[in-house]
């Protein structure tokens, strides 16, 4: 299995809502990490788990809120988001940190309202 | 900050000919240098990269070169097909292994039949 999963693949919420974003991976990877994308942009960097702890935050804010419960998942729970928070957020893992290739999932497309 | 800057922003190619897209990054301590392949509406994937002990790998009909004293990698696609039509981005490992990546603002690349 080569796959990072993510789930839901669509999601639509109002600002007032609770969500989160789920993915999974099964490759043994260590590292995990979120990532946001806009539209005809590159991914920005969110988090970086590393053996299921936070070692990255790129000052993202408190809305934003991961969790990794064990080595195959990773949460990203969203509260109280801002319409400039609709974006593809994009989820991918490692064997480690400083072991090259990320393969990333399909990503959530997010639309906040 | 670090940054990467990626050249061109678009490129046009007939198909069977040759596409170069060139980046530049800030961080000296970079020490691992990925592209990446997306299509329109799919997960970006690796296609080549470049650890900073090689000048140069090969794979078929993509190429990767490093200059590490300009700062300089490049993206060589031959006999262009396409299907090789994507939004290409680069990137850097800053301050070594710590999985962040920095990515080039993309080149999307089109290749006329």
């Amino acid at each position: 299995d080569t796959e990072v999963t993510q789930t839901p693949k669509h999601l639509v919420m109002g600002m007032t809502n609770k969500k989160s974003l789920k993915c999974e991976q099964h490759m043994g990877h260590r590292a995990m990490y979120w990532y946001k994308q806009k539209a005809k942009k590159p991914p920005e960097l969110m988090f970086v788990y590393s053996y299921e702890k936070l070692s990255i935050n790129e000052s993202v804010p408190s809305r934003f809120s991961p969790e990794c419960p064990n080595s195959s998942l990773l949460n990203l729970h969203l509260h109280a988001l801002q319409p400039e928070d609709s974006a593809l957020y994009l989820c991918a893992s490692s064997r480690g940190r400083d072991t090259g290739e990320l393969f990333f999932g399909e990503g959530s497309r997010l639309t906040v309202l | 900050g670090e940054n990467v800057e990626q050249h061109p922003s678009t490129l046009s190619v007939q198909e069977g000919d040759s596409a170069v897209i060139k980046c530049t990054y800030s961080d000296s301590a970079s020490n691992y240098f990925p592209w990446y392949k997306q299509e329109l509406g799919k997960r970006p994937q690796l296609i080549i990269d470049i650890r900073s002990n090689v000048g140069e790998k090969k794979d078929q009909r993509i190429a990767v070169t490093l200059n590490k004293t300009a700062k300089h990698f490049s993206l060589h696609i031959t006999e262009t097909q396409p299907e090789d039509s994507a939004v290409y981005f680069c990137a850097a490992s800053i301050k070594g292994n710590t999985g962040k990546l920095i990515f080039g603002q993309g080149t999307t690349l089109q290749v006329k039949p």
